[in-house]
């Protein structure tokens, strides 16, 4: 059974810092891996996909790695602003499924 | 092009009422999935559907809970009979369907049972 974990569940840092963000999984039989920002009480945005033939994704100052072999992924952020203050979301798409499993996610606040 | 629209979004209801909730997903996405947040927990899959079709519901509560997509309008989560225990938020997510395609997530339904 898939199961996602990510580390820190919650982590504060002031504004500008880079900072990474971990996400683990048991299974390395995947997919894709998925990560998503959800705001309080609000849906959930995704943010990056990586295919599992794939080691990276990049979004303007999110980029995302993934080492399948060790069941692995960082989600890096660099110049850190306010407004990335949220609860950022693992997920992970199993093989031989059509769902996505989820960590139970960071919740980030960037101090100004 | 809309994203995925879920309604209402916030609903209450009384303990042993019905509650449905409605899913319409991205145009030219004929996946959709059903996914709860309890509260303080995070997402758990509860139901795959293509249209007119049950594809997985192994997240889904043996009772009193249902889903469909029918081939024209919205998909439908229905609870039956609700209890204080179903109170959470539930979101729809859609995708065109290929393995590996991203999935899109909807504003979610908060749902109270008072």
């Amino acid at each position: 059974k898939q199961e996602v974990t990510q580390i820190p569940a919650a982590l504060s840092v002031p504004e500008g810092e880079n900072l990474v963000l971990n996400c683990s999984f048991t299974d390395s039989a995947i997919y894709n891996l998925q990560w998503f920002r959800q705001d309080p009480g609000k849906g959930l945005t995704s943010l990056l996909l990586i295919q599992s033939s794939q080691r990276e994704q990049t979004s303007g100052r999110l980029n995302a790695s993934l080492d399948k072999s060790s069941g692995r992924s960082t989600l890096y952020i660099a110049a850190s602003q306010p407004g990335d203050s949220a609860t950022y979301l693992c997920a992970v798409t199993p093989q031989g499924a059509q769902k996505l499993v989820f960590g139970q996610g960071t919740r980030l606040t960037i101090n100004p | 092009n809309a994203g995925v629209m879920q309604n209402p979004r916030h609903l209450v209801r009384r303990r042993g009422q019905e509650a449905r909730l409605r899913c319409s997903p991205m145009k030219g996405h004929s996946h959709v999935y059903w996914y709860r947040q309890l509260p303080e927990e995070g997402l758990k899959f509860m139901v795959y559907l293509q249209k007119e079709n049950i594809i997985d519901e192994s997240g889904m509560p043996k009772e009193r809970f249902s889903a469909e997509f029918p081939k024209e309008g919205p998909s439908i989560l229905r609870i039956q009979q609700v209890v204080r225990g179903d109170s959470a938020a539930y979101f729809c997510a859609s995708s065109p369907g290929q393995r590996g395609a991203e999935a899109f997530f909807g504003q979610g339904t908060r749902l109270t049972v008072v």
